[in-house]
């Protein structure tokens, strides 16, 4: 059974401070790791695919990278609007299709 | 292109009710997915759908149903339903299994 676990479940930033959110894994045979944002409200909305250990990915303050049994989502100079709730999910070789197990999530506040 | 939408947004219920929820896939997509978060269990899988035929199932009692349509727009049904339905029902969409999925905002379900 793939699991995920992200760590920490709250952080608390203060704009410009750079920090590191951790999702470790366990999957038999790992097709693909997802990284996600979620707002208050809304459906997540979709950030990175990573795909093999070393695979590193980048999008605007947001740099995901991946090794054989985690993934961090690297946060540089933070800004108020980046709170969220960032999640982490996995789809592993046991299960068909397009099933995604994901982890708790951590939340992100980030302060002015 | 237009993303996810999910129909309807909220829903008040009371326990032993039925509910259907639509969800229309983004324009070219044929898979879709149907998740369940709730504050305790995080985001749960609950099916895909593609090419109208379901690809895998989550862990939840028969009560939970769904199908999808030859256009590719998917519903879901619960039936008799319990106070612990009470969930955001999010649906995603994607363009073959195996790709990156596109969350649509959920519909919020109230089981009274």
């Amino acid at each position: 059974e793939d699991q995920v676990t992200q760590s920490p479940e709250a952080l608390r930033l203060q704009e410009g401070e750079s920090s590191s959110l951790n999702c470790s894994y366990t999957v038999s045979g790992l097709r693909g790791l997802f990284w996600y944002r979620q707002d208050p409200g809304k459906g997540p909305e979709f950030l990175f695919t990573l795909y093999s250990a070393g695979e590193e990915k980048e999008k605007e303050r947001l740099k995901a990278t991946l090794t054989k049994k985690e993934s961090f989502l690297h946060i540089t100079a933070p800004k108020p609007e980046d709170s969220a709730t960032y999640l982490c999910a996995v789809q592993g070789n046991n299960n068909a299709g397009n099933m995604l197990t994901f982890g708790g999530g951590t939340r992100l506040m980030v302060k002015p | 292109k237009a993303g996810v939408t999910q129909t309807p947004r909220y829903l008040i219920k009371t326990r032993g009710q039925q509910v259907t929820l639509s969800c229309s896939p983004i324009s070219g997509h044929r898979s879709v997915s149907w998740y369940q978060q709730t504050p305790g269990q995080g985001l749960q899988f609950l099916f895909e759908y593609f090419s109208e035929t379901q690809r895998n199932k989550g862990n939840f009692p028969g009560r939970f149903s769904g199908r999808q349509f030859s256009n590719s727009r998917s519903e879901m049904n619960v039936s008799t339903l319990e106070l612990g339905d009470s969930a955001l029902y999010l649906c995603a969409s994607s363009l073959f299994s195996n790709n990156e999925q596109f969350f649509g905002p959920g519909t919020r379900l109230t089981v009274l």
